[in-house]
């Protein structure tokens, strides 16, 4: 299976603090996506790495990618309330993306 | 440009009915995708369609469970003859390309509840 992998599973952090989630996976990609999804709602386009690409930045989320460990993290820096939510990777096959099981992240204010 | 637009967002069924789900992708885009999500986990690839094609549907069971994507209309997922099972968050997304560079995008799903 190609299913990325999140680590940790639930993630309980102080407002202003960064988080860091993980994602790990089996096969080779076309690139990796992270979503993010709040309580009962669909699931939002956060970023798109690609498999050429180490690293890559959008407001206060950084993302890596390597792809020898197979293996991407996602970092979002002083950390809102608003942040609240499941984060999801998910990487993309010959024709679909597949998820992982998602990280938990609840932002104390 | 009102994105991806699912309906119902709530389905309660009685086991053995039918249920059918909805999907508009945004405007411009061929590409439907569907995918199910159950309490506390991920999202499970379904099926994947083109304009009055299934081009992959090695995620959706084999019995009770179809998929079309007419030239007109909406994407529809049907099941038939519902079991409690079922009960699950279903997604649909779109993109303009097979590759989008900007990811899909999501609707807001439908819940369906079986009792």
């Amino acid at each position: 299976s190609q299913q990325g992998e999140e680590d940790p599973q639930a993630l309980s952090i102080q407002e202003g603090e960064n988080a860091t989630m993980n994602c790990s996976y089996k096969t080779s990609i076309n690139n990796l996506q992270w979503y993010r999804q709040n309580s009962g709602r669909g699931l939002v386009h956060l970023i798109l790495i690609r498999s050429n690409e180490r690293e890559k930045h959008s407001g206060r989320l950084r993302v890596t990618l390597d792809t020898s460990k197979k293996s991407s993290s996602l970092l979002i820096t002083a950390s809102r309330a608003a942040d609240t939510a499941s984060y999801f990777c998910a990487t993309r096959g010959a024709q679909k993306l597949v998820f992982g099981q998602g990280t938990r992240l609840t932002i104390n204010p | 440009n009102a994105g991806v637009m699912q309906n119902p967002r709530h389905l309660v069924r009685r086991r053995g009915q039918e249920a059918r789900l909805r999907c508009s992708p945004m405007k411009g885009h061929s590409h439907v995708y569907w995918y199910r999500q159950l309490p506390e986990e991920g999202l499970k690839f379904m099926v994947y369609l083109q304009k009055e094609n299934i081009i992959d549907e090695s995620g959706m069971p084999k019995e009770r469970f179809s998929a079309e994507f007419p030239k007109e209309g909406p994407s529809i997922l049907r099941i038939q003859q519902v079991v409690r099972g079922d009960s699950a968050a279903y997604f649909c997304a779109s993109s303009r390309e097979e590759q989008p560079a900007l990811g899909y995008t999501f609707g807001s799903g439908t819940r369906l509840t079986v009792v």
